[in-house]
């Protein structure tokens, strides 16, 4: 079955400062999502990018299909951007994600 | 934007006992998926169902059982509770399945005493 491996597994930064995380996945997905796990434990959707760029604000995601990989860029962070980072490849009709094991990532000020 | 909705949102359970979880797909969704997340872990896809009818089945324990109904809205029932099911359970739900975009809810936090 497919495997998601994330990198770094922590990051430590400070306020304004910009990074890129960065996903690999073993196997041509169907789907590939990241999200954001907040302090409460809600998961909220960043990207839905199974494949070329998006921009939402100061995120933007870039997933190279052929390559196998995918990367979310923080630019200028805030505190409130702190928590875990989870990307997530699909690829099988059933639609199941496997995640990969997340970024924690903490924005000092 | 109405979003997928999850109840109770908090639960505890003594060991040996059941519980149910319910989960309400975003209005015209008809694909929905269960995950567990432990305590620091990635979550774990349990089960999926697509249309009233089960899609795909992950690492879900034989206590476990779940549906979905003909209002699209899912339950999954948890019976002879052990310790280790005290997790962060998620619902999500998709338009359609295989490689549509999933919308996950708030999550169930289970504790098992």
């Amino acid at each position: 079955g497919i495997q998601v491996e994330q990198s770094p597994p922590d990051l430590i930064l400070q306020e304004g400062a910009n990074s890129t995380l960065r996903c690999n996945f073993s196997d041509s997905v169907n789907n590939l999502q990241w999200f954001h796990q907040n302090p409460w434990g809600q998961l909220i959707n960043l990207f839905y990018i199974p494949s070329g760029t998006k921009q939402n604000g100061r995120l933007s995601a870039t997933t190279v299909a052929t390559e196998r990989y995918s990367l979310l860029y923080i630019s200028s962070s805030q505190t409130t951007d702190s928590g875990v980072y989870f990307c997530a490849g699909g690829y099988n009709q059933g639609g199941k994600l496997i995640f990969g094991q997340g970024t924690e990532l903490s924005v000092k000020p | 934007a109405a979003g997928v909705i999850q109840s109770p949102r908090h639960l505890i359970k003594e060991k040996r006992e059941t519980a149910t979880l319910k989960c309400y797909p975003i209005p015209r969704h008809d694909t929905v998926y269960w995950y567990q997340q432990g305590p620091g872990q990635d979550p774990q896809f349990l089960i999926s169902f697509y249309e009233k009818m089960q899609s795909d089945k992950g690492s879900i324990p034989d206590r476990f059982s779940a549906q979905q109904f003909s209002d699209y809205h899912s339950e999954l029932n948890m019976s002879s509770l052990e310790l280790g099911d005290s997790a962060l359970y998620f619902c999500a739900s998709s338009l359609g399945r295989g490689g549509y975009e999933q919308y996950f809810g708030p999550g169930t936090r289970l504790t098992v005493t």
